[in-house]
C-alpha cells in the first residue's frame, strides 16, 4: 500500500524567512503533485512534477522530485504572510494505472507570522 | 465558470438518513473522481470514473456508499443509513490526459454533518 508522509507537519515561520517542506513515499511512482488548501476551501494545483528531476518554481515557491530517493520537497523563499495555508503533496498510482487515485500525505500546515 | 461544481456545499442530517451529492465535472474531462477529508487529514480516495465506467472503488467504500456517472457526465455520490462517522468534507476531482498528466481539478466540495 503507497504511503506518503510529509514532514513538518506544523511549520511556523517569520516573513522573509526559507523553508522546505519534505515529502516521502513508499512506492515507485514518476508523478507527484502539490496542492494549496486554504481553511475551509477546496485544493489548488500548484505543481505538477512528472519525471525524476523535475523542477518547478512559482513565485516564492519551488517544488523538485527524487523518484530514486522517493522524495519531494517544496522550498519557500522569503516567506510572506499570503503564503499562510496548508499544502499537500500527493503521489499518482504505479504507471500502469496512472490517473487513477491520488495517496495524499497529512499535509503541512504552514503559518506565517509578520 | 468552467470549473468542477458541487452540490449542495453543505448538508446536515440527522443519523439514519440518506444522502445525495452532485458533481458535474469540467465539461472536457472524462475522468471523476471523490475523496473524503476529515478535519486535518488529506483527502482520502473513495473511487474514480472514466466516463462511466466505475474503474476502482476503494475499500473505505462500504456496502452504503454508491457513486454513479450514468451518462459520462455529472456523477452522484449517495450515503445510506448516515452515521455520525460519516461527518467530512466530500470534494469531487476532474481530469483529462494533458501535458500536465492527469492533474485533477477539485470541486469546493460538500460539507456533511450527521447529528
Amino acid at each position: 500500500e503507497l504511503k506518503v508522509e510529509q514532514n513538518p507537519l506544523f511549520l511556523s515561520m517569520q516573513e522573509g524567512k526559507n523553508y522546505t517542506i519534505y515529502c516521502n513515499y513508499s512506492t515507485t511512482s514518476d508523478r507527484l503533485y502539490w496542492y494549496r488548501q486554504d481553511p475551509g476551501k477546496s485544493l489548488e494545483s500548484l505543481f505538477v512534477l512528472l519525471s525524476n528531476g523535475a523542477v518547478k518554481q512559482e513565485g516564492r515557491l519551488m517544488a523538485s522530485l527524487d523518484t530514486k530517493a522517493r522524495l519531494s520537497t517544496l522550498h519557500i523563499t522569503a516567506a510572506v504572510h499570503d503564503l499562510s495555508a496548508t499544502y499537500f503533496c500527493a503521489v499518482d498510482t504505479i504507471e500502469e494505472t496512472s490517473g487513477s487515485r491520488l495517496t495524499f500525505g497529512e499535509g503541512t500546515q504552514l503559518t506565517v507570522n509578520p | 465558470d468552467t470549473g468542477v461544481s458541487q452540490d449542495p456545499r453543505h448538508k446536515i442530517t440527522k443519523r439514519g438518513q440518506n444522502v445525495t451529492f452532485r458533481c458535474d465535472p469540467i465539461s472536457e474531462h472524462n475522468r471523476l473522481y471523490w475523496y473524503r477529508q476529515t478535519l486535518g487529514q488529506g483527502p482520502e480516495f473513495l473511487t474514480y470514473f472514466q466516463n462511466e465506467a466505475q474503474l476502482e472503488k476503494s475499500r473505505l467504500l462500504s456496502d452504503r456508499f454508491s457513486a454513479e456517472r450514468p451518462k459520462g457526465s455529472f456523477s452522484t455520490l449517495e450515503i445510506q443509513r448516515t452515521e455520525q462517522g460519516d461527518s467530512a468534507m466530500y470534494l469531487c476531482a476532474s481530469s483529462s490526459w494533458g501535458h500536465r498528466g492527469y492533474e485533477q481539478y477539485f470541486g469546493p466540495g460538500t460539507r456533511l454533518t450527521v447529528t
